[in-house]
């Protein structure tokens, strides 16, 4: 009965390195969503993946963020070059369809850039 | 354990009408409190953000208030329009180690 885990729950990075993030939705869930949340400010809303296929890339920040998903599992987000305006909690959550009202969170990966 | 709870679960009102939505949470040490609309094939949206020193906020029909030290807030949707049908959330940052604490939403609906 797991719900959506995020690894690693706090991430220390340097500035310019790449750091990848990772999440695991609950079984069954074809939806996966990332957010990011930076300290003092609302969720943004980064992408959203339909089985392994992301049809809104709208909320990426830059071409420095990536996301991938594999099949109807594991979702990975990739920031390359990371800058210190990267620092924030990243949220992963998961839907039964993209329709689903009911999204699940995952307890996020709290990300600081040095 | 912080605990967020929102009041009621669910809610139908004509268009036009004023309403509240709640939401309470047990432990003061918050960093501050939001509240999200979600709807139905999209991510949240972000709709006003309190941090924890301030009483209100308001952005157009909307107004959130913060009684920290009672552990509630209140959100005031003022004439309503069917397009405000939505799930609403309340969420709280906390102060120790910045989590996100969500309560269950409020299911609003308004009818034409």
């Amino acid at each position: 009965g797991a719900g959506v885990s995020q690894s690693p729950s706090n991430k220390v990075t340097e500035k310019g390195k790449d750091v990848e993030l990772r999440c695991d939705p609950i079984s069954g869930h074809t939806a996966l969503y990332w957010y990011r949340q930076r300290l003092g400010q609302g969720l943004e809303f980064l992408i959203y993946f339909q089985g392994n296929s992301a049809p809104d890339k709208s909320g990426l920040p830059s071409d420095r963020f990536s996301a991938e998903r594999t099949g109807e599992s594991v979702s990975t987000l990739t920031i390359q070059r990371t800058q210190q305006e990267d620092s924030a909690v990243y949220l992963c959550a998961s839907s039964l369809t993209w329709a689903s009202y009911e999204q699940y969170f995952g307890p996020g990966t709290r990300l600081t850039v040095t | 354990k912080q605990e967020v709870t929102q009041i009621p679960a669910a809610l139908s009102v004509p268009e036009g009408e004023n309403l509240v939505l709640n939401c309470s949470f047990t432990d003061s040490a918050i960093y501050n409190l939001q509240w999200f609309r979600r709807d139905p094939g999209k991510g949240l949206t972000s709709l006003l953000l309190i941090q924890s020193s301030q009483r209100e906020q308001t952005s157009g029909r909307l107004n959130a208030s913060l009684d920290k030290s009672s552990g509630r807030s209140t959100l005031y949707i003022a004439a309503s329009q069917p397009g405000d049908s939505a799930t609403y959330l309340c969420a709280v940052l906390m102060d120790s180690n910045y989590q996100l604490i969500w309560g269950a939403g409020t299911k609003l609906i308004i009818k034409p």
